[in-house]
């Protein structure tokens, strides 16, 4: 089936470093969501975006739905130990039907 | 309000046995999705529902794999012969799909071992 890709694959970041990872498709999309799962639950819902161009924040999480419509980014800023994780987009192109990235894997060290 | 839920969390089983997987997705929410997860892979969509029809199955090994919510609630998610590469943790999300929210919400996921 089909997946987006995100990068980087993994990153290692020191605490208090601002991460950027982008997600990219190959079809148009008209909703980008962005998730966090930890070892062991499920995904966590972080960002969703509705409009191409749209810049939308979380706290220290920034997502933006690119202006092609094939492209999201997140951007976390001042990284702190509890943001490690992985963390996916997921996209729809309005079958609700949505696709997951192949992930992020993101290690910060104190 | 009560998130998705999830039963059971854990099931070992023997290659060629059945399972099924049981979930109650956030009230209200007419999408449910069953998504299987593979160890260090996104999720993959394996069947959608909307209330109690079926929208996509297109990736459903139908052979083995089946799924119901018969009342346009809860839903069961069941493997049967089970085969070692069924191994992977089966997640549920809902969506309330009305206008612009339609963000999916998932559960804690059940992760199956076959042996």
């Amino acid at each position: 089936g089909q997946q987006l890709n995100q990068s980087p694959q993994s990153m290692f970041i020191q605490e208090g470093e601002d991460v950027s990872m982008n997600c990219t498709s190959s079809s148009i999309f008209n909703t980008w969501l962005w998730y966090k799962q930890d070892p062991g639950e499920g995904p966590v819902l972080l960002i969703a975006l509705y409009k191409a161009g749209e810049l939308t924040s979380n706290g220290r999480l920034t997502a933006q739905f690119g202006i092609t419509r094939k492209d999201s980014f997140l951007n976390i800023s001042a990284s702190i130990p509890s943001d490690v994780g992985i963390y996916f987009c997921a996209g729809t192109s309005g079958t609700y039907k949505y696709i997951f990235g192949t992930g992020t894997r993101l290690k910060v060290l104190a | 309000e009560a998130g998705v839920a999830q039963s059971p969390r854990y099931k070992i089983i023997e290659k060629r046995q059945s399972v099924a997987f049981w979930c109650n997705p956030i009230s209200g929410h007419a999408t449910l999705y069953w998504y299987q997860q593979i160890l260090g892979q996104g999720p993959k969509l394996l069947i959608q529902f909307q209330n109690n029809g079926v929208v996509d199955d297109s990736q459903l090994p139908k052979d083995r794999f089946s799924a119901e919510r018969l009342k346009g609630v809860d839903s069961t998610l069941k493997i049967q012969p089970a085969k070692l590469e069924d191994s992977a943790v089966y997640l549920c999300a809902s969506s309330r799909r009305t206008g612009m929210n339609t963000e999916a919400f998932f559960g804690q996921g059940t992760r199956l071992t076959v042996v």
